[in-house]
């Protein structure tokens, strides 16, 4: 079975600085897809990121970076000159193929970390 | 627009009904979720729908059931079967599969079921 570990429960940082938000995951499928999805307090789930398994390539977006390291398991979202805007709960997800049905993805979703950027 | 659309927003209920949840997208995607979200978890998968007229169990289907009948239509109904429905409920979709690629899957604003 899959798992996705974001063991920072909550964040709280002061305008500006860098925050950076980890997520350890558990598959045994070589091909795979890793998410992060942002939740403001309004509710609804805003994409941000999908990584393939074979790519392992930084990347950055912005303000925003990512760190994907196949050794450790990890996909690990940074935030530079964080915002207020920034506030909100942010998801890690992995995604694996299942064979019910016709065969689909599902994902897997980690319990999130509640960041707070204080002005 | 496309998106998806949840309604409605906030739903409250007494215990012993059934209620159902709407959730309607006009992406032209294949595939429609449901998902559950409690307090300082994360997401369960409730059911999903590869295809019009066919749906999977996801890990915590009891007490839920769903329908099919239109692509653009994946309404979840909360049966009284289930024994702690409040919670926030979300309802995702994804373009169509190509191979072994998968997609990401887009939310809708989520409705929020309060049983009284």
């Amino acid at each position: 079975a899959q798992k996705v570990t974001q063991a920072q429960t909550e964040i709280s940082v002061v305008e500006k600085e860098d925050v950076t938000l980890d997520c350890v995951y558990e598959t045994r499928d070589t091909t795979y897809y890793l998410f992060w999805y942002k939740q403001p307090p309004s509710g609804e789930l805003v994409f941000l990121i999908r990584r393939n398994s074979f790519d392992e390539q930084n990347e950055i977006s912005g303000r925003y970076s990512w760190n994907f390291q196949k050794s450790t398991s990890s996909f690990n979202f940074t935030i530079t000159a964080s915002q207020v805007v920034d506030s909100a709960v942010y998801f890690c997800a992995l995604s694996e193929w299942t064979d019910s049905g016709a065969g689909s993805y599902q994902l897997t979703f980690g319990k999130g970390t509640k960041l707070s950027v204080i002005p | 627009d496309g998106g998806i659309t949840q309604s409605p927003k906030y739903l409250f209920r007494k215990e012993g009904q059934n209620v159902t949840l709407s959730c309607e997208q006009n992406l032209n995607h294949d595939a429609m979720y449901w998902y559950r979200q409690d307090p300082g978890q994360g997401l369960r998968l409730i059911y999903y729908s590869q295809i019009v007229n066919d749906f999977q169990k996801g890990d915590i289907a009891e007490g839920y059931s769903v329908s099919r009948e239109k692509k653009e239509s994946f309404p979840l109904t909360v049966t009284s079967a289930q024994k702690n429905p409040t919670a926030f409920y979300l309802c995702a979709s994804s373009p169509p599969l190509a191979g072994r690629y998968t997609d990401t899957q887009y939310f809708g604003p989520g409705t929020r079921l309060t049983v009284l």
